[in-house]
């Protein structure tokens, strides 16, 4: 079965940490890897996303993530956590051994990542 | 500014009512998708238009009734609902879907939906 974890409901980080968001996945082909972010009272923005090749992946806004296939994850990173990046992430695959019969997104459970002053 | 534009931003209706979601994308994408969000949760599929054909509805109900007047235009009609269906409705569109399955999904920023 086709599912994605974010282990994590909520980080905390300070203004100019690194931030880590962890995802991991499970599914029976390769997986397509997509990393979305979600501000207050606004729709889902895409961030970056892994299909193949460099296993580091840089996105908008400064985020990049790395996809571990050993370890079945893809970590949203970012050196230097802003005050403005405060919102709600959402972790998706897509099984490619499906998508020609219709795979659809799998979307994770969101985290919700806290950046104080 | 998002390229898939939703409207109206937010909807109250009684439960007798009957509304309309509109969805409006202008970037050539050939597949569009309605999604139903709860607070703080994940986005819900519940129907995928395909080549301005319904590919896949997530069994549900038909008081949710999808239309896809052409490429550009998506609806979500809405009849008898229920409290329960107070939620955000998210619109979504892509370069296609049953293709390579590698472009992203670009999400409008959905309908506030509040049923008395």
């Amino acid at each position: 079965a086709q599912s994605v974890a974010q282990p994590e409901d909520q980080v905390n980080v300070a203004e100019g940490n690194p931030l880590t968001v962890k995802c991991t996945y499970s599914v029976s082909g390769n997986p397509y890897l997509f990393w979305y972010v979600q501000y207050p009272n606004r729709g889902l923005q895409f961030l970056l996303k892994y299909i193949t090749g460099d296993n580091l992946v840089k996105g908008s806004y400064g985020f990049e993530a790395e996809f571990n296939k050993s370890q079945t994850s893809f970590h949203l990173k970012k050196p230097s956590a802003l005050v403005s990046d405060s919102a709600l992430y959402f972790c998706a695959v897509r099984d490619t051994l499906f998508y020609n019969q219709g795979g659809k997104l799998i979307f994770g459970q969101g985290t919700e990542l806290s950046v104080k002053p | 500014d998002t390229e898939v534009t939703q409207t109206p931003k937010h909807l109250v209706m009684g439960m007798t009512n009957k509304k309309s979601l509109k969805c409006e994308q202008h970037m050539g994408h050939r597949a569009m998708y309605w999604y139903k969000q709860k607070a703080k949760k994940p986005p819900e599929l519940m129907f995928v238009y395909s080549y301005e054909k319904l590919s896949i509805n997530e069994s549900v109900p038909s008081r949710f009734s999808p239309e896809c007047p052409n490429s550009s235009l998506l609806n979500l009609h809405l009849h008898a609902l229920q409290p329960e269906d107070s939620a955000l409705y998210l619109c979504a569109s892509s370069q296609d879907y049953e293709g390579d399955g590698n472009q992203p999904q670009h999400f409008g920023d959905g309908t506030r939906l509040s049923i008395l």
